[in-house]
């Protein structure tokens, strides 16, 4: 069955430090994975996007990294900010189809 | 540029009743897709509409249906609304089919069966 999980539910964390989010799936044949910032209330927007044979991408304080053999993808981000508080969702796309696999997300949520 | 846009932000009807959902894509794009979130929950994929025509259906029962307009916007129409249909509805719109182009959602529309 293909899925996507995520760990962990949700986070609190302090101005500044850093954290990293996780992502399992079990999805094939695999396409592409994206990580989506989703603030409340409003629609997801993607972050990064990233291919089979591509391991890290990075989008300003955030960077994404997936190891295909092990099907697991992590977002870091550094020196948080408060704005970064929101769910961050882990998307699965199938090769050769419309279809995609979302995860439940991690809610993140910095403090001052 | 406008991103997309979804008609009305928010919802409340009964139960039994039929609910008619508007996205309007970004210009150029000509696919739109439609997403249930449920509170807590990922999206869920619905619908898949390109050029006029259905490209993919998710598992959601015939209660669901959906059309695009010659000028890409899309509705999704829901009919006989169940209690389990409260959630908030994404319509994401990308150029074309493909799995890289990417998505851009709308705000949602967040309905509520009582």
């Amino acid at each position: 069955k293909n899925q996507v999980e995520q760990s962990p539910q949700s986070l609190i964390i302090l101005e500044g430090k850093n954290c990293t989010l996780q992502c399992n799936y079990t999805v094939s044949p695999f396409s592409n994975l994206r990580w989506y910032k989703q603030d409340t209330g409003r629609g997801p927007v993607s972050l990064t996007i990233m291919t089979f044979s591509e391991n890290t991408k990075s989008n300003g304080r955030y960077t994404a990294t997936l190891d295909a053999d092990t099907k697991q993808s992590s977002l870091h981000i550094t020196a948080s900010q408060l704005s970064d508080s929101a769910s961050y969702i882990c998307v699965v796309s199938l090769s050769g189809t419309y279809k995609y696999i979302f995860g439940t997300g991690t809610r993140l949520k910095v403090l001052a | 540029d406008a991103g997309v846009t979804q008609s009305p932000t928010h919802l409340i009807k009964t139960r039994g009743q039929h609910v008619t959902l508007r996205c309007s894509p970004i210009s150029g794009h000509k696919s739109v897709s439609w997403y249930q979130q449920v509170l807590g929950q990922g999206p869920q994929f619905i619908f898949q509409y390109y050029e006029k025509e259905e490209r993919g259906r998710g598992n959601f029962p015939d209660r669901f249906s959906a059309r695009q307009f010659p000028n890409y916007s899309s509705e999704l129409n829901v009919n006989a609304l169940l209690l389990g249909d409260s959630a908030l509805y994404l319509c994401a719109s990308s150029f074309g089919t493909s799995s890289y182009n990417e998505q851009f959602f709308g705000p949602g529309t967040r309905l509520t069966v009582l």
